[in-house]
């Protein structure tokens, strides 16, 4: 079946650090590809997307490109904050019943940004 | 702009109590999920709904009861709970071809 790989955390930068978590998938179909982010005691929220390959999302600095050939979908940022720290997930959607989209997940990469 | 709410954040229960753990969504969203999330196990799909009246098992069902009588409400009911339910709990709700909106969690305790 689908899935996700994404590296074991924890990641620990410095402040204007480069960071890059790296995201793998097996699909057998064409899959979204997402990033999202925990902040501590919240909820999850889409960081980015990208919906076919070469796509690129990006939002906050955040940048990920939609790799077929590598099947890779790494998050990377150019100089963090403080305020990055958090859990990072990479999810590829997969197709049940139709349009309605079902999530696979990676486990999740805690970064944490030392001033 | 409510979103997607959970109630209770908090909750501990003894083993064997039964609750039901309540998420409810204002955005029409015809799929809902809840998941846990463990630590190192990342999340984890417990049941989802396709719409009203459709409901199905994900990866770890067993211990828990879903029903989607509504659009906006996709209750989790503990049946009875165990301690190897201590967790987070989310509740999720997507439209077609959109992202996954989630709500706070619901952190349990089984002791």
């Amino acid at each position: 079946g689908d899935s996700v790989t994404q590296m074991e955390g924890p990641v620990t930068l410095s402040e204007e650090a480069f960071l890059t978590i790296n995201c793998t998938y097996t699909a057998t179909g064409y899959p979204s590809l997402f990033w999202y982010v925990q902040y501590p005691g919240e909820g999850l929220q889409l960081l980015l997307k990208a919906t076919k390959a070469d796509d690129k999302g990006s939002n906050k600095g955040f940048e990920a490109t939609y790799r077929k050939e590598t099947t890779s979908f790494h998050l990377e940022k150019g100089s963090v904050q403080v305020s990055d720290s958090a859990v990072y997930f990479c999810a590829l959607s997969d197709q049940v019943l139709g349009n309605n989209r079902k999530l696979i997940w990676g486990l999740g990469t805690s970064l944490a940004v030392n001033p | 702009n409510a979103g997607v709410t959970q109630t209770p954040k908090f909750q501990v229960l003894k083993t064997g109590q039964s609750m039901t753990l309540q998420c409810a969504q204002d955005m029409n969203h015809e799929y809902m999920s809840w998941y846990r999330q463990d630590p190192g196990m990342g999340l984890r799909l417990i049941h989802y709904s396709v719409g009203a009246g459709i409901t199905d098992q994900g990866e770890v069902p067993n211990g828990y009861n879903v029903s989607r009588s509504t659009t906006e409400d996709f209750p989790l009911r503990l049946l009875s709970a165990a301690p190897s339910q201590t967790s987070v709990y989310f509740c999720a709700s997507s439209s077609r071809q959109r992202e996954a909106f989630f709500g706070q969690g619901t952190r349990l305790t089984v002791v």
